[in-house]
């Protein structure tokens, strides 16, 4: 069954440094997002990503967060300046449908910011 | 902002019973979603609920999609040990927003 994939699985940086998060979407997906789990809290949306463009954004996606698709098959989340309140499990998530479609998580990224 | 409503916050049960948790809202959900998440994994997919009214089972799983919008239970039966783990409900607002708004979890622990 096709699954959506992160790399690394856990990531430890220094404070204000930069770090790139990396997600594999299901295949035939268009549509890509970014969430986020602060250890013991709930999932919380970040961005949204279609058709090579952010569609929707929350409040915490500020300037120093940035996606991209490098490729046919890579979506990348990027902090630009890490702050220790980044620490958290970053989810990848990807939908075949258009707008309000069911997502499809990946295993995450446990990101230390020490 | 749009907030679920999900309870109870944990259960302890013992093995062969069955589990019944929901989520509501003051808000009009669109679609409701139920994912289980084990320790350090991704939320992973149960159910997905598109319709007011609508019922639909997956295995021991049965999860409803409230009349009013608002709300949404998961039922599951003859709980099993692998059962344990948080239970998100999700969903997607009025609107046409992308983002899934998440219920805070149910933790379940099973006892055998």
């Amino acid at each position: 069954e096709p699954e959506v994939t992160q790399t690394p699985s856990h990531q430890v940086t220094q404070m204000g440094q930069e770090v790139i998060l990396r997600c594999v979407p299901i295949s035939n997906h268009l549509y890509f997002y970014w969430y986020r789990q602060i250890l013991g809290q709930k999932v919380e949306f970040l961005v949204s990503f279609y058709n090579n463009e952010i569609s929707e954004k929350s409040e915490i996606f500020d300037d120093q967060f940035s996606v991209e698709r490098p490729d046919g098959s890579n979506f990348t989340l990027k902090i630009r300046s890490t702050k220790l309140e980044d620490s958290a499990m970053y989810f990848c998530a990807s939908s075949e449908a258009f707008g309000q479609g069911t997502q499809y998580f990946g295993p995450g990224t446990r990101l230390t910011v020490l | 902002g749009q907030q679920l409503n999900q309870s109870p916050q944990s259960m302890f049960i013992q093995e062969g019973e069955d589990v019944s948790m929901n989520c509501t809202s003051s808000s009009i959900f669109n679609t409701w979603l139920w994912y289980k998440q084990d320790p350090g994994e991704g939320p992973v997919l149960l159910i997905a609920l598109y319709k007011a009214g609508e019922l639909t089972s997956n295995g021991r799983l049965t999860a409803q999609f409230g009349i009013t919008r608002k709300d949404s239970f998961l039922n599951i039966s003859a709980s099993i040990p692998s059962d344990v783990g948080i239970y998100f409900c999700a969903g997607h607002t009025q609107g046409g927003s992308e983002k899934l708004v998440f219920g805070k979890g149910t933790k379940l622990t099973v006892n055998p």
